[in-house]
């Protein structure tokens, strides 16, 4: 069973410093990793979707990173503001199964 | 429509009612996914439709849930005799073809609160 983890689970930090978050995840045969944004008591908002051929992906401020060989992602936000604030989730498709399996978060809160 | 639209995005109900919660997907999306997520957790499968039927519904927790998709396109969540464990988020999704590549869209949920 596939399982994903996402450390830190949370995370503080001035407004202008970059924001490293990590995923991981067992069974590195997925087709993709996609990463969410989710604001408190709001549903999800897909950022980035990378192929288990890439290596990474980038939209403005964000980009992805993925190892499928090591079994981890990581997202990076550059210059972080307070608009960043909010819970960001990795999700990996298997391929041959069509769930996501999500890790639990990482909740950033980014101070002015 | 342009995004997953789902209604009500809150309800309360008292711990023994039946409740229904509504999905209506991405305009010709043919995939559509039943989530659930408890506070500060990710979310977990619930059910997959692949047009009207229930491709998979092996997430679903027990028979007091069940969901239905009867044209292809809104699909409803029922549950029955609902206890205060059923308390989460339930977000739906759609995307375009199985497998896809192109990921899931999802809606922004309904937050179930039982008392």
């Amino acid at each position: 069973k596939q399982e994903v983890t996402q450390i830190p689970a949370a995370l503080s930090v001035p407004e202008g410093e970059n924001l490293v978050l990590n995923c991981s995840f067992t069974d590195s045969a997925i087709y993709n990793l996609q990463w969410f944004r989710q604001d408190p008591g709001k549903g999800l908002t897909s950022l980035l979707l990378i192929q288990s051929s890439q290596r990474e992906q980038t939209s403005g401020r964000l980009n992805a990173s993925l190892d499928k060989s090591s079994g981890r992602s990581t997202l990076y936000i550059a210059a972080s503001q307070p608009g960043d604030s909010a819970t960001y989730l990795c999700a990996v498709f298997p391929g041959d199964d069509y769930k996501l399996s999500f890790g639990a978060g990482t909740t950033v809160t980014v101070r002015a | 429509g342009a995004g997953v639209s789902q209604t009500p995005s809150n309800k309360v109900t008292e711990k023994g009612k039946y409740v229904e919660l509504r999905c209506d997907p991405i305009s010709g999306h043919t995939a559509l996914y039943w989530y659930r997520q408890s506070l500060g957790q990710g979310p977990e499968f619930l059910i997959y439709f692949q047009g009207t039927g229930a491709a998979d519904d092996s997430g679903l927790p027990n028979d007091r849930f069940f969901a239905v998709r009867p044209e292809g396109s809104v699909s409803t969540l029922k549950i029955q005799r609902t206890e205060r464990g059923d308390s989460a988020v339930y977000l739906c999704a759609s995307s375009s073809m199985t497998g896809t590549a192109l990921g899931y869209t999802f809606g922004s949920g309904t937050r179930l609160t039982v008392v």
